[in-house]
């Protein structure tokens, strides 16, 4: 089954310096999607940036971006320039492709932004 | 489009009683999942379908938990009987089956059983 894991439970950074969010999962598919998603106090779940696995470059969108390691199942978000407005709690996501759809959730990471 | 949208947005209900709420998918999406969010397990997987038809339920926690499909626009979850540590924030979320885009979620109901 595929499962996902988030090892930081809380992250702090200071506003305008960067910060990283780990990621692994457990998967024997070869193709599949992973997202990171932000959850902010008013519980809207929103999609941050997306990476397909059969594409080897890693995804960017502004200031976030992915480090995507296929052979370690590892996939962290780097939050550059921190802004107030990141702080959230942050899902990574998995997103099968060849069993269903079935798309499940880390536990979440609580990123605080310090000013 | 409006997005997904969950109703009720809040429900408290007491013990015992049977709880529905309700989930308009994105008009044109194939896929839908039902999560339930609790501060303890984070955001669980209840079930999900694909154009209609329930593919894996084995998050559902109990016989207590029931889903159906009936058509491409309307999904509902049941609690009957309801108890108090059913009480999370259930999201309902569409994507399209064809692969590439993200699940959309509404709004969540938070569920208060007392």
């Amino acid at each position: 089954a595929q499962t996902v894991t988030q090892s930081q439970p809380e992250m702090s950074v200071q506003e305008a310096e960067t910060v990283t969010l780990s990621c692994t999962y457990d998967t024997s598919e070869s193709d599949y999607y992973l997202f990171w998603y932000k959850q902010p106090p008013s519980r809207q779940m929103i999609l941050v940036i997306r990476q397909e696995a059969y594409k080897q470059q890693n995804a960017t969108e502004n200031r976030f971006s992915v480090n995507f390691q296929k052979a370690a199942k590892s996939f962290s978000l780097k939050i550059s320039d921190s802004q107030l407005g990141d702080a959230a709690m942050y899902f990574c996501a998995y997103r099968s492709r060849e069993y269903g759809n079935k798309l499940v959730f880390g536990a979440g990471t609580i990123l605080r932004v310090k000013s | 489009d409006a997005g997904v949208i969950q109703s009720p947005r809040h429900e408290v209900t007491e013990m015992g009683q049977e709880v529905t709420l309700r989930c308009k998918p994105i008009s044109g999406h194939n896929s839908l999942f039902w999560y339930r969010q609790t501060m303890m397990r984070g955001l669980e997987l209840l079930i999900y379908f694909n154009n209609n038809v329930p593919i894996d339920d084995s998050g559902m926690p109990e016989d207590r938990f029931s889903a159906k499909m009936p058509n491409a626009s309307f999904s509902t979850l049941k609690i009957q009987p309801s108890e108090p540590r059913d009480s999370a924030v259930y999201f309902c979320a569409s994507t399209d089956l064809g692969g590439g885009a993200e699940a959309f979620f509404g709004q969540g109901t938070r569920l208060t059983v007392v």
